[in-house]
């Protein structure tokens, strides 16, 4: 019983152009949500996060949009460098500070 | 200056061994988590502890006991292993107050 999904596990944009990765999830009682990058033999790195009382973040390059009426966040990153070719973490959690992974979206940007 | 270290970054051991897993953190948090990746790659919480007290435990097998010395320090001991145990563990930690966990370079574990 996944809470948080990641319904594509890939996707591919080219260099400069806007790479959109989504994430829905099931459970009503969550009320923040962040986003990790994860590289290749690496841990997750945090990258960006959004509270439930708000629509949106923005931390330069990257811009999490909340939709909490349909249940669904997505990660914007514009423009997109080769450098952000990763695997990216939606996560969800509530107030036990636990935190509910999606499956992950391997980026790749092409040069 | 590394903020979450985990030791041993490979581990392959037989079925049967018991082994452990060591992390430390440096960023004066009080809160450390274990985190198992699976074959399918999801991450799934599995301890939690805040200041050496035990706060979550998720259904994990009790071949497995995480012990925490210390709040910088939880380690992960794991008795007769399996071949299931197989995937890579990530040591992680959070301050109070805030929500994203910062996490360790991970333990890829093979059981043979």
């Amino acid at each position: 019983d996944q809470q948080v999904k990641q319904n594509s596990p890939s996707l591919s944009v080219q260099e400069g152009r806007i790479s959109i990765l989504n994430c829905d999830y099931t459970n009503s009682m969550f009320d923040y949500f962040l986003w990790y990058k994860k590289y290749p033999a690496e841990g997750p790195t945090f990258l960006i996060s959004i509270s439930s009382i708000k629509d949106k973040n923005e931390d330069g390059r990257f811009t999490v949009f909340l939709n909490k009426s349909a249940k669904h966040l997505s990660l914007h990153i514009v423009p997109s460098q080769p450098g952000d070719s990763a695997v990216y973490f939606c996560a969800a959690t509530d107030s036990s500070y636990k935190l509910i992974f999606g499956s992950g979206t391997r980026l790749l940007v092409r040069p | 200056d590394t903020a979450v270290s985990q030791t041993p970054k490979y581990l392959v051991t037989q079925m049967g061994n018991d082994k452990s897993i060591k992390c430390e953190q440096n960023l004066g948090h009080d809160t450390m988590y274990w985190y198992k990746q699976d074959s399918k790659k999801f991450l799934k919480i599995m301890f939690s502890y805040n200041n050496k007290e035990l706060i979550i435990n998720e259904t994990v097998p009790n071949r497995f006991s995480p012990k925490s010395p210390d709040k910088a320090h939880l380690n992960l001991h794991i008795n007769s292993l399996e071949l299931g145990d197989s995937a890579v563990y990530f040591c992680a930690s959070r301050d109070r107050g805030n929500t994203e966990a910062f996490f360790g370079q991970g333990t890829r574990l093979t059981v043979v």
